[in-house]
Protein backbone atom coordinates (compact mmCIF):
# COMPACT_ATOMS: atom_id res chain seq x y z
CA UNK A 1 0.00 0.00 0.00
CA UNK A 2 1.45 3.81 -0.88
CA UNK A 3 1.45 6.61 1.51
CA UNK A 4 0.04 8.37 -0.86
CA UNK A 5 -3.57 8.37 -1.64
CA UNK A 6 -4.84 9.51 -4.81
CA UNK A 7 -8.39 9.84 -5.83
CA UNK A 8 -10.18 8.84 -7.60
CA UNK A 9 -8.53 6.01 -8.90
CA UNK A 10 -10.17 6.68 -12.44
CA UNK A 11 -11.70 9.24 -13.74
CA UNK A 12 -13.85 9.71 -17.44
CA UNK A 13 -14.92 13.02 -18.20
CA UNK A 14 -16.12 15.51 -21.48
CA UNK A 15 -14.13 18.32 -22.27
CA UNK A 16 -16.77 21.02 -20.66
CA UNK A 17 -16.70 19.41 -17.94
CA UNK A 18 -15.15 20.54 -14.50
CA UNK A 19 -13.61 18.23 -12.22
CA UNK A 20 -10.62 17.98 -9.07
CA UNK A 21 -7.93 15.39 -8.68
CA UNK A 22 -7.24 14.91 -5.06
CA UNK A 23 -3.73 13.79 -3.46
CA UNK A 24 -3.30 13.40 0.59
CA UNK A 25 0.07 12.29 2.69
CA UNK A 26 -0.05 12.13 6.13
CA UNK A 27 4.29 11.50 6.43
CA UNK A 28 4.78 15.31 7.50
CA UNK A 29 6.12 15.98 4.03
CA UNK A 30 6.34 19.93 3.17
CA UNK A 31 6.86 19.30 -1.53
CA UNK A 32 4.09 17.85 -3.35
CA UNK A 33 4.28 17.25 -6.98
CA UNK A 34 2.05 16.63 -9.74
CA UNK A 35 3.16 14.45 -12.64
CA UNK A 36 1.63 13.19 -16.17
CA UNK A 37 2.04 9.67 -17.45
CA UNK A 38 1.38 8.80 -21.19
CA UNK A 39 1.13 5.67 -21.64
CA UNK A 40 4.70 3.68 -22.02
CA UNK A 41 5.97 7.09 -21.51
CA UNK A 42 7.92 7.97 -18.58
CA UNK A 43 6.72 10.45 -15.84
CA UNK A 44 6.54 14.34 -16.82
CA UNK A 45 6.51 16.74 -14.19
CA UNK A 46 4.01 19.35 -14.12
CA UNK A 47 4.09 21.38 -10.64
CA UNK A 48 6.03 21.49 -7.47
CA UNK A 49 4.45 22.57 -4.54
CA UNK A 50 7.01 23.71 -1.19
CA UNK A 51 5.46 24.36 2.31
CA UNK A 52 2.58 25.30 0.27
CA UNK A 53 3.52 27.28 -2.29
CA UNK A 54 3.98 26.74 -5.91
CA UNK A 55 7.77 26.75 -6.80
CA UNK A 56 7.84 24.90 -10.34
CA UNK A 57 5.43 25.24 -12.84
CA UNK A 58 6.34 23.40 -16.12
CA UNK A 59 4.48 25.54 -18.31
CA UNK A 60 1.66 23.62 -17.90
CA UNK A 61 -1.54 24.85 -19.79
CA UNK A 62 -3.88 27.18 -17.69
CA UNK A 63 -6.71 24.26 -17.78
CA UNK A 64 -5.03 22.51 -15.25
CA UNK A 65 -4.91 24.08 -12.10
CA UNK A 66 -3.38 23.08 -8.97
CA UNK A 67 -4.46 23.88 -5.27
CA UNK A 68 -2.19 22.98 -2.16
CA UNK A 69 -4.82 23.85 0.67
CA UNK A 70 -2.34 22.45 3.56
CA UNK A 71 0.47 20.21 3.88
CA UNK A 72 -0.93 17.33 3.49
CA UNK A 73 -3.87 18.17 0.74
CA UNK A 74 -2.52 18.74 -3.38
CA UNK A 75 -5.67 19.42 -5.55
CA UNK A 76 -5.16 19.53 -9.40
CA UNK A 77 -8.59 21.30 -10.84
CA UNK A 78 -9.21 20.10 -14.38
CA UNK A 79 -11.40 22.42 -16.83
CA UNK A 80 -11.75 22.40 -20.61
CA UNK A 81 -9.59 19.49 -21.30
CA UNK A 82 -8.76 18.12 -24.35
CA UNK A 83 -8.42 14.09 -25.58
CA UNK A 84 -4.95 14.60 -25.46
CA UNK A 85 -4.77 15.02 -21.54
CA UNK A 86 -5.98 11.88 -21.56
CA UNK A 87 -3.48 10.05 -18.88
CA UNK A 88 -2.31 9.00 -15.90
CA UNK A 89 -1.57 11.76 -13.17
CA UNK A 90 0.48 10.95 -10.31
CA UNK A 91 1.39 12.73 -7.42
CA UNK A 92 4.26 12.78 -5.01
CA UNK A 93 5.74 13.90 -1.67
CA UNK A 94 8.88 14.22 -0.13
CA UNK A 95 10.91 16.42 3.06
CA UNK A 96 11.37 20.01 1.90
CA UNK A 97 14.59 20.58 4.00
CA UNK A 98 17.40 22.72 2.30
CA UNK A 99 20.07 19.82 1.03
CA UNK A 100 18.12 17.12 2.02
CA UNK A 101 17.91 14.58 -0.42
CA UNK A 102 14.94 12.48 0.65
CA UNK A 103 13.27 9.84 -2.14
CA UNK A 104 9.92 11.01 -3.47
CA UNK A 105 6.82 8.96 -2.35
CA UNK A 106 4.25 8.71 -5.14
CA UNK A 107 0.81 7.37 -5.46
CA UNK A 108 -0.93 5.02 -7.87
CA UNK A 109 -2.03 8.28 -9.98
CA UNK A 110 -5.47 9.04 -11.22
CA UNK A 111 -6.02 7.54 -14.91
CA UNK A 112 -8.09 10.22 -16.57
CA UNK A 113 -9.94 9.88 -20.09
CA UNK A 114 -11.73 12.97 -21.68
CA UNK A 115 -14.19 12.21 -23.88
CA UNK B 1 17.33 19.73 -18.10
CA UNK B 2 20.45 17.03 -18.16
CA UNK B 3 18.96 13.73 -19.81
CA UNK B 4 19.99 10.03 -19.17
CA UNK B 5 20.27 7.64 -21.82
CA UNK B 6 19.16 3.67 -21.23
CA UNK B 7 18.77 0.93 -23.06
CA UNK B 8 14.53 0.05 -23.78
CA UNK B 9 14.69 -3.15 -22.13
CA UNK B 10 17.12 -5.97 -21.20
CA UNK B 11 16.26 -9.61 -19.93
CA UNK B 12 17.25 -11.66 -17.07
CA UNK B 13 16.85 -14.80 -15.65
CA UNK B 14 15.53 -15.17 -12.11
CA UNK B 15 17.82 -15.44 -9.13
CA UNK B 16 20.73 -14.15 -11.65
CA UNK B 17 22.62 -10.66 -11.18
CA UNK B 18 21.33 -7.92 -13.30
CA UNK B 19 23.71 -4.96 -14.19
CA UNK B 20 20.75 -1.70 -15.69
CA UNK B 21 23.32 0.77 -16.90
CA UNK B 22 22.55 4.22 -17.74
CA UNK B 23 24.89 7.16 -19.20
CA UNK B 24 24.38 10.92 -18.34
CA UNK B 25 26.89 12.48 -19.99
CA UNK B 26 25.75 15.73 -19.17
CA UNK B 27 25.57 15.89 -15.34
CA UNK B 28 26.06 18.52 -13.32
CA UNK B 29 28.92 18.88 -10.41
CA UNK B 30 25.65 18.79 -7.74
CA UNK B 31 22.96 16.28 -9.67
CA UNK B 32 22.30 13.25 -7.44
CA UNK B 33 22.25 10.20 -10.06
CA UNK B 34 18.40 8.77 -8.74
CA UNK B 35 17.02 5.08 -9.78
CA UNK B 36 12.61 4.51 -9.27
CA UNK B 37 11.11 1.57 -10.37
CA UNK B 38 7.97 1.27 -11.92
CA UNK B 39 5.59 -1.87 -11.18
CA UNK B 40 2.60 -2.50 -14.11
CA UNK B 41 -0.34 0.02 -12.59
CA UNK B 42 1.50 1.64 -9.77
CA UNK B 43 3.54 4.85 -9.60
CA UNK B 44 7.13 4.95 -9.68
CA UNK B 45 8.76 3.62 -6.11
CA UNK B 46 12.29 4.99 -5.43
CA UNK B 47 15.11 2.06 -5.22
CA UNK B 48 18.69 4.12 -4.56
CA UNK B 49 20.84 7.01 -5.23
CA UNK B 50 23.56 8.55 -5.11
CA UNK B 51 26.57 11.30 -6.04
CA UNK B 52 30.20 9.74 -6.35
CA UNK B 53 30.49 6.94 -4.32
CA UNK B 54 28.99 3.70 -4.91
CA UNK B 55 25.69 2.80 -2.56
CA UNK B 56 24.55 -0.26 -1.18
CA UNK B 57 20.95 -0.77 0.14
CA UNK B 58 18.74 -3.65 0.56
CA UNK B 59 16.93 -3.49 -2.25
CA UNK B 60 20.03 -3.12 -5.23
CA UNK B 61 23.64 -1.66 -5.24
CA UNK B 62 24.69 1.54 -7.81
CA UNK B 63 27.77 2.04 -9.13
CA UNK B 64 29.20 5.24 -10.10
CA UNK B 65 31.72 6.03 -12.68
CA UNK B 66 34.74 7.90 -11.17
CA UNK B 67 33.94 11.20 -13.77
CA UNK B 68 30.26 10.25 -13.10
CA UNK B 69 29.36 10.21 -16.67
CA UNK B 70 27.98 6.80 -16.23
CA UNK B 71 26.46 4.52 -13.55
CA UNK B 72 24.84 1.05 -13.25
CA UNK B 73 22.24 -0.15 -10.64
CA UNK B 74 22.65 -3.55 -10.16
CA UNK B 75 20.25 -6.30 -8.90
CA UNK B 76 21.85 -9.19 -7.04
CA UNK B 77 19.51 -11.46 -7.38
CA UNK B 78 16.46 -10.63 -9.56
CA UNK B 79 12.92 -12.69 -8.77
CA UNK B 80 9.85 -11.93 -10.52
CA UNK B 81 8.78 -9.42 -8.45
CA UNK B 82 11.64 -7.09 -10.42
CA UNK B 83 10.03 -7.12 -13.55
CA UNK B 84 10.12 -3.27 -13.96
CA UNK B 85 10.65 -0.13 -15.65
CA UNK B 86 13.87 1.12 -14.22
CA UNK B 87 14.46 4.69 -14.44
CA UNK B 88 17.67 6.53 -14.25
CA UNK B 89 17.27 10.21 -13.24
CA UNK B 90 19.37 13.42 -12.65
CA UNK B 91 18.12 14.83 -9.69
CA UNK B 92 18.26 18.77 -8.84
CA UNK B 93 17.05 20.79 -5.65
CA UNK B 94 15.06 23.39 -6.41
CA UNK B 95 15.12 26.55 -4.03
CA UNK B 96 12.75 26.25 -0.97
CA UNK B 97 13.95 22.32 -0.47
CA UNK B 98 12.13 21.15 -3.38
CA UNK B 99 13.69 19.25 -6.01
CA UNK B 100 13.32 18.61 -9.52
CA UNK B 101 13.25 14.74 -11.19
CA UNK B 102 13.95 14.51 -15.14
CA UNK B 103 13.08 10.73 -16.07
CA UNK B 104 15.32 9.49 -18.74
CA UNK B 105 12.79 6.97 -21.00
CA UNK B 106 13.36 3.75 -18.94
CA UNK B 107 14.90 0.29 -19.19
CA UNK B 108 11.61 -2.44 -19.39
CA UNK B 109 13.39 -5.52 -17.22
CA UNK B 110 11.60 -9.19 -17.75
CA UNK B 111 12.90 -11.16 -15.60
CA UNK B 112 12.45 -15.01 -16.53
CA UNK B 113 11.42 -17.87 -14.37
Amino acid sequence: DTEVTQTPKHLVMGMTNKKSLKCEQHMGHRAMYWYKQKAKKPPELMFVYSYEKLSINESVPSRFSPECPNSSLLNLHLHALQPEDSALYLCASSQARAGANQPQHFGDGTRLSIL
Amino acid sequence: DAKTTQPNSMESNEEEPVHLPCNHSTISGTDYIHWYRQLPSQGPEYVIHGLTSNVNNRMASLAIAEDRKSSTLILHRATLRDAAVYYCILRRLHQGGSEKLVFGKGTKLTVNP
